[in-house]
This record gives C-alpha cells, structure tokens and sequence, in this order.
C-alpha cells in the first residue's frame, strides 16, 4: 500500500531535550515536506527536500532541522524544543507531473504527529 | 497579505445542495492549484489539482481556477453528509502555501 509513515504519532515532552520526528514514504517520490498545523494559522510549511541531499527551509524554519539522506526518509529534527513548537507536524511526499521541475506537485500526507512540549 | 486566503466559515448547506468553496491567492507566478479535504483530527487528503485556466470536473467536484483574478474554487455538487469537514485551499509558488480552510457542514 502507498503511504506516508510517520513516527511517533503522540509525543509529549519537556523543553530542550532533542528530538526526532520520523518520515518514511515507499512512492519513490522525490518532493518530500515538513509542515506544521496550528489552530488560526492553518499548514505553514517548515522545510522541503526536492531530492537527497537537496533541502531548504519553508515558510517557519526557525528551530527545526533535516535531512534527506535517502530518497525514502525525511525526519524532522528539533534540538532544543520549546512549548511555542506544540503542534500537529505533518509530512508529505509527492512526484513531479509533466517533466516540470517546478510544478504540478500533488502532495500525499502522512498520518501526523501530535507534539506538546511542556 | 496572507498568501492563500480562503473564508473560515462556517459554511452549512442541506443535503443534496451545492457548496461553493472559494479561494484567493497573492503570487501571480502560482503554477498549481490544489483542493484538500480534512476531517478533524486526521491529515488532509488531496481531492482535486487544477493547473490551466477553466474547470475541471471529477464526480461531484469541480474545480474552476481564473488566474487572471487570481482566485480558486471548488464546487461539490449533491453534497453529502459526509462532505463535512474542513477544506483547504494550497497553492504552489515558489514554496506551498496553504489557506486555513473553511468548514462545511452538510445538513441531513
């Protein structure tokens, strides 16, 4: 079945102490994405990866981190946490349409990650 | 300017009516338009892409895009109760932006 895992799926933790959101997609797709989901303010984008090794931040990028090592995983990475990144954290993956490099991404999500961070 | 604005709703219409969905976009050099469907408490679900001018149909959905006024739509004809939920407007500029949704609630 195509999907996109995330892992954990509940996490509530304390301030500072590091820690790691995984993303797995078995798509092949190349376009994978972090995005953050806050009650008002709706998914703002934290960081994408258009291929290994390719990434570079969204729309909030400030105190997360990435990586794309493999095509397949892309864990979301918070060293030092703050109670302001308690949210719902989704992951997404999708392949391009037409030859663009550019455009006509159609975007497939993961189940989410709820985060407190007391 | 918000990138993506869409009305918040609450959006109610009887069952078997039509719920007309709108959105607005700020970057003219948008490419590609997309409608999300999301229950609450779960990840959207992509439920219509639309990339040139004019109006693409998928069941009951339909997509209408004018890029000249900048602005998206959806239409769900014969809804359902089971339409209800929370749609969002994204759109693909540089980066992906996405409105914060507007709330339908289909009436049995």
């Amino acid at each position: 079945e195509a999907q996109v895992t995330q892992n954990p799926r509940y996490l509530i933790t304390v301030t500072g102490k590091k820690l790691t959101v995984t993303c797995s997609q078995n798509m092949n797709h190349e376009y994978m994405s972090w995005y953050r989901q806050d009650p008002g303010l709706g998914l703002r984008q934290i960081y994408y990866s258009m291929n290994v090794e390719v990434t570079d931040k969204g729309d909030v990028p400030e105190g997360y981190k990435v990586s794309r090592k493999e095509k397949r995983n892309f864990p979301l990475i918070l060293e030092s946490p703050s109670p302001n990144q308690t949210s719902l954290y989704f992951c997404a993956s999708s392949s391009r349409r037409g030859g663009a490099w550019d455009t006509n991404y159609e975007q497939y999500f993961g189940p989410g990650t709820r985060l407190t961070v007391t | 300017q918000k990138e993506v604005e869409q009305n918040s709703g609450p959006l109610s219409v009887p069952e078997g009516a039509i719920a007309s969905l709108n959105c607005t976009y700020s970057d003219r050099g948008s490419q590609s338009f997309f409608w999300y469907r999301q229950y609450s408490g779960k990840s959207p679900e992509l439920i219509m892409s639309i990339y040139s001018n004019g109006d693409k149909e998928d069941g009951r959905f339909t997509a209408q895009l004018n890029k000249a006024s900048q602005y998206v739509s959806l239409l769900i004809r014969d809804s359902q109760p089971s339409d209800s939920a929370t749609y969002l407007c994204a759109v693909n500029g540089n980066q992906f932006y996405f409105g914060t949704g507007t709330s339908l609630t289909v009436i049995p």
